[in-house]
């Protein structure tokens, strides 16, 4: 099955700073996948997703990078703000059928922390 | 993106009664799911609530525990059967078109049970 793993639980940064966020996933049939940022007391909030035949996918002040050889995608926030602080997910799933098809498998979380 | 709408958003049990969470979607959507997060945890897929047929439960939930109903592509309902504090949790509804789209999430029913 599928088992998706964070390297860092937390992470601090101060304002101003770029931030990184890792993840690793095991199963290589995973071909879609997803960052959410988790408030206090909010459900997750979509930030930005990849798709396998990509390597690299920007939005506003975030960035996803994939590393399907190593199985390893990670979120870098540009300007860390104070607002970012919040718990972030990454997720994956298969996008493209079979019995595994639209089930999320998430990754243990990272506490960002952001210093004024 | 959808509105999806919770409720209850919270609630405090005792043990051995049972909840019925409430999912509500402001458009049709292909896909519902149920999660559980654990505090301080990771979320973890409970089932795929079906329309129109039996909810596809993932290893460890079982529809006794969990029954789930999902009648029109707007909406599904997550009882909590027979709870125990273990219970206690943050029950989470997710919604998509699946494919390469993302998924949608409420805020949660945050559950404590005595």
């Amino acid at each position: 099955g599928e088992s998706v793993g964070l390297h860092l639980p937390t992470l601090s940064v101060q304002e101003g700073d770029n931030s990184i966020i890792n993840c690793a996933y095991s199963n290589s049939a995973s071909d879609y996948f997803i960052w959410y940022k988790q408030e206090s007391g909010k459900g997750p909030q979509f930030i930005i997703d990849i798709r396998s035949n990509m390597d690299k996918r920007q939005g506003q002040r975030v960035t996803v990078l994939l590393n399907k050889t190593v199985k390893h995608l990670s979120l870098q926030i540009a300007a860390t703000q104070p607002g970012d602080s919040a718990v972030y997910f990454c997720a994956a799933t298969r996008g493209a059928g079979g019995t595994s098809y639209g089930k999320l498998t998430f990754g243990q979380g990272t506490i960002l922390t952001v210093h004024p | 993106s959808a509105v999806i709408s919770q409720k209850p958003s919270r609630d405090i049990c005792q043990r051995g009664t049972s909840l019925t969470i409430q999912c509500q979607v402001d458009s049709q959507v292909t896909m519902m799911f149920w999660y559980r997060q654990q505090p301080g945890q990771s979320l973890t897929l409970i089932a795929t609530a079906n329309q129109g047929s039996e909810a596809t439960y993932e290893s460890g939930f079982v529809i006794d525990k969990f029954p789930i109903s999902r009648p029109n592509l707007t909406f599904s309902t997550l009882t909590v059967s027979n709870m125990s504090p273990e219970d206690s949790s943050i029950y989470l509804c997710s919604v998509g078109q699946g494919g390469t789209q993302p998924q949608h999430f409420g805020d949660g029913t945050r559950l404590s049970i005595l």
